[in-house]
């Protein structure tokens, strides 16, 4: 059974102040590693796709990294406005007929002025 | 910025009562899905679905759960018999393809079973 961790479920920061969240995983055989922005009361919104260890995402703030156990959101000179929950997904591979995302609990990101 | 929608936004209905649930995926996409998460919980797949039929689902999906896509832009959920511990945030979603986890996601309709 696909199995996604995430640490720590909270995460308080001050602006400017850099940190990272963690997620690791158990898949059989990774597809693709995925990271979302959920804001309270809505959707899920996709951010980024990792597929292969040493890979590397990049947007504005944020920057997603992938080993073959876990993955790191790194999250530079945070705003205010990165405040939300952010979760990791992951898909496993082709060979096993499942599609599905599974995704981890989330870590609820506030950032402080 | 082309968008999944979803109604209601929020449902409260009575245990045993049937309940559906209306998505207008994004218009040139192909794929199309149910998730749940239960307050406090993970977001749940439930249901995947493809040229108008399942193509993956999971155990959560059991006899109650229908899925339909009526016309060239609705994709609904049906709750046949609602439990209470049905109450949760239904998001539908939908992609391009099925191999890419970049899903687009409703805002969610919130489902109360009293």
């Amino acid at each position: 059974e696909d199995q996604v961790t995430q640490s720590p479920e909270a995460l308080r920061l001050q602006e400017g102040e850099s940190s990272s969240l963690n997620c690791s995983y158990t898949v059989s055989g990774l597809r693709g590693l995925f990271w979302y922005r959920q804001d309270p009361g809505k959707g899920p919104e996709f951010l980024f796709t990792l597929y292969s260890a040493g890979e590397e995402k990049e947007k504005e703030r944020l920057k997603a990294t992938l080993t073959k156990k876990e993955s790191f959101l790194h999250i530079t000179a945070p705003k205010p406005e990165d405040s939300a929950t952010y979760l990791c997904a992951v898909q496993a591979s082709m060979d096993t007929g499942r599609r599905a995302l599974t995704f981890g609990s989330g870590t609820r990101l506030q950032v402080q002025p | 910025e082309p968008e999944v929608t979803q109604t209601p936004s929020h449902q409260v209905t009575q245990m045993g009562q049937e309940v559906i649930l209306r998505c207008v995926p994004i218009s040139n996409h192909l794929y199309f899905y149910w998730y749940r998460q239960i307050l406090g919980q993970k977001v749940e797949f439930l249901v995947s679905f493809y040229n108008n039929e399942i193509s993956e689902k999971s155990e959560i999906f059991d006899d109650q759960f229908s899925v339909e896509r009526p016309d060239g832009s609705n994709f609904t959920l049906k709750i046949r018999s609602t439990k209470l511990e049905d109450s949760a945030m239904y998001f539908c979603a939908s992609s391009v393809g099925t191999n890419t986890g970049e899903l687009f996601f409703g805002e969610g309709s919130r489902l109360t079973v009293l």
